[in-house]
């Protein structure tokens, strides 16, 4: 079964660091690009950040650039999400999103059920 | 940036009825359109990509359809479980941006 689990969320300060982790399975995950999409509390989706199967291409959106790093690890089936300075506006689900091998990369076939964020004094 | 604008915010209608949503791209996007479903609680979950490709298991009483700027997602026949918050997004340079969405409530 193809499956995509997050772990990592949590509450956090504002200003500190969370790293969130996506495990893959069933599936050949190195051939695969993969997304972040987040979705704060009674919100929409919004796209994070974008790599590519071999970490080649590495996207931002605006709202998390130079705060958030995206990385993930082929041999280990793991996808990844650094987190720092982390503000009150970047509490939200974040899912892990799989981009299928089409041309052009956009749209998403296999999501995670995601990790909780609270970013709270 | 390509802004997407779906319509209506809210949809009212009963199991069995015919539902259109629509979204509309400031600019052209050519076919690369998805639209998502989205349940409370749950993830979303792909229905359509590239304007008016299901999705694999997906019903057939979804469709979609458009080009450019405009595009319309259709379920034939309503049933209760489709009731639900649909999102279209489009392909921007790997930076897929979302509309705000629309929420398919019983009437």
């Amino acid at each position: 079964e193809v499956q995509l689990v997050e772990s990592g969320g949590g509450l956090v300060k504002p200003g500190g660091s969370l790293r969130l982790s996506c495990a893959a399975s069933g599936f050949t995950f190195s051939s695969y690009s993969m997304n972040w999409v987040r979705q704060a509390p009674g919100k929409g989706l919004e796209w994070v950040s974008s790599i590519s199967s071999s970490s080649s291409y590495i996207y931002y959106a605006d709202s998390v650039k130079g705060r958030f790093t995206i990385s993930r690890d082929n041999a280990k089936n793991s996808l990844y999400l650094q987190m720092n300075s982390l503000r009150a506006e970047d509490t939200a689900v974040y899912y892990c999103a799989r981009l299928p091998n089409h041309t052009p990369v956009y749209y998403m076939d296999v999501w995670g059920k995601g990790t909780t964020v609270t970013v709270s004094s | 940036e390509i802004v997407l604008t779906q319509s209506p915010a809210t949809l009212s209608l009963s199991p069995g009825e015919r539902a259109t949503l629509s979204c509309r791209a400031s600019q052209s996007v050519s076919s690369y359109l998805a639209w998502y479903q989205q349940k409370p609680g749950q993830a979303p979950r792909l229905l359509i990509y590239d304007a008016s490709n299901r999705a694999t298991g997906i019903p057939a009483r979804f469709s979609g359809s458009g080009s450019g700027t405009d595009f319309t997602l259709t379920i034939s026949s309503l049933e209760p479980e489709d009731f639900a918050v649909y999102y279209c997004q489009q392909r921007s340079n790997w930076r897929g941006s979302f509309g705000q969405g629309t929420k398919l409530e019983i009437k």
